[in-house]
């Protein structure tokens, strides 16, 4: 039972590029979340998804964007990588106000 | 602004003692839920409590909501090295959960 799959691990970025994180989850949750997360700053919510097909804004959603084609996938894309959002990208997934299910989390830098 | 604050934002002790770490807002949440996250993991639920005064208990952990629904304490007993990590509360605000930044807890041998 692999939960919530993310991939890459990790990735190494310059300013300007772009990249897609996918994640991946198997326990057929209607709802699915990307957050990232800073030091001193929690989690911190930036898309997500209550079904297939759509999605929504959270509370830091500026210079990223997602789409939720199958349900059990939700990518999160960066069109032009800034300095500002190196981190560390977590995905997770639930049933309706439900507790979340994480993955293991994706360590982006750019440079 | 933090919509949770938690404290203290580091914590070390030595195995054995007992630690209490504390979750609050000037908002009231419908529930409230409790993660643990260790290096290069996500967060793992620990418990959801959801009545006002609720108070659940986990082997050594103790976990209470407070009676307005606004804060939350989470008290170890006999700490562990095994407990060491990051603890998290998570409060449900509207259609998402609000996360705290968490205490990071080490537990000396």
């Amino acid at each position: 039972n692999a939960g919530v799959t993310q991939t890459p691990k990790f990735r190494v970025l310059k300013t300007g590029q772009s990249m897609t994180l996918l994640c991946a989850q198997d326990m057929n949750h209607e709802y699915m979340y990307w957050y990232r997360q800073d030091p001193g700053m929690g989690l911190r919510l930036i898309h997500y998804s209550v079904g297939e097909g759509t999605t929504a804004k959270g509370k830091v959603p500026d210079g990223y964007n997602v789409s939720r084609l199958k349900k059990q996938n939700f990518l999160l894309g960066l069109e032009s990588a800034a300095p500002s959002q190196t981190s560390v990208y977590f995905c997770a997934s639930s049933y309706p106000h439900s507790p979340l299910h994480f993955g293991n989390g994706t360590r982006l830098t750019v440079t | 602004t933090q919509l949770l604050e938690q404290s203290p934002q580091f914590l070390s002790i030595q195995e054995g003692e007992n630690l209490t770490v504390y979750c609050n807002s000037s908002s009231v949440f419908s529930s409230l839920q409790w993660y643990r996250q260790e290096p290069g993991e996500g967060p793992v639920l620990l418990v959801t409590v959801v009545t006002g005064g609720e108070v659940k208990k986990l082997k050594r952990l103790t976990f209470q909501f407070g009676d307005a629904r606004k804060d939350s304490s989470l008290h170890i007993t006999a700490a562990q090295p095994g407990d060491t990590g990051l603890y998290l509360c998570a409060g449900l605000y509207g259609q998402n959960f609000v996360f705290g930044p968490g205490t990071r807890l080490s537990v000396l041998p």
